[in-house]
């Protein structure tokens, strides 16, 4: 079982449609991270959380570390937004992040 | 302008052919990895360091060395490579391994293996 699970792999939507992708996990971590990457490949972190709720424009994102799940909500949905949502875990050690395998997204006009 | 930068960008050679992807970063950060993304894989940890002179094994760093004798550079060497490892490889920093640092990605490079 992956350490980091994301739903859903897919997501096809309007433009305008509230978002909503989730990240569960199974380790203690120390932050989670959401990142965005564009079909030209590059990735772009969004959001690092430890707990709480961060916002930044039309994007949202949140975290329960009791409950080991974060949301990734992107309000008033855009075809430039359709790119792949990566939700990676940070566990303090030395190594580096986990990553889940990401959702695709496509935002129709 | 902050950023990480890679080379080559797009890359095909053939099985046993050494290769060196560099990377480098402007942001003096002491935290540098390489990492790999396969379709249905995700990203997978390759390599890190976490300074200069300092680099440990990730989650797959079969057929891949790696060097930090400056602080900037990182580079990624593949020295007999094989179609297995063809591959989309990113270069990521970060100010310190400390919990909770931005990472910071490079652009990407693709290798094709044949």
């Amino acid at each position: 079982k992956n350490e980091v699970e994301q739903s859903p792999q897919n997501l096809t939507a309007q433009e305008g449609e509230f978002i909503t992708i989730n990240c569960s996990y199974s380790v203690g971590i120390s932050a989670l991270h959401w990142l965005q990457q564009h079909p030209g490949g590059g990735i772009v972190s969004l959001f690092m959380l430890s707990s709480g709720k961060k916002k930044h424009g039309r994007l949202i994102a949140t975290i329960n570390i009791q409950e080991k799940h974060s949301s990734l909500h992107i309000t008033a949905s855009h075809p430039r937004d359709s790119a792949v949502y990566i939700c990676a875990v940070d566990r303090g050690g030395a190594d580096g992040l986990t990553f889940g395998k990401g959702t695709h997204l496509i935002i129709q006009p | 302008e902050a950023q990480v930068t890679q080379n080559p960008r797009y890359l095909i050679t053939v099985t046993g052919k050494k290769l060196t992807v560099t990377c480098s970063q402007n942001m003096n950060h002491e935290y540098m990895s390489w990492y790999r993304q396969d379709p249905g894989l995700g990203l997978r940890q390759i390599y890190y360091s976490m300074n200069v002179e300092v680099t440990d094994k990730g989650d797959v760093p079969e057929g891949y060395k790696v060097s930090r004798k400056e602080k900037r550079n990182f580079p990624l060497i593949l020295e007999s490579p094989s179609p297995n490892q063809t591959s989309l490889y990113f270069c990521a920093s970060s100010l310190s391994r400390s919990a909770g640092k931005a990472q910071y990605f490079g652009p990407g490079t693709r290798l094709l293996v044949l």
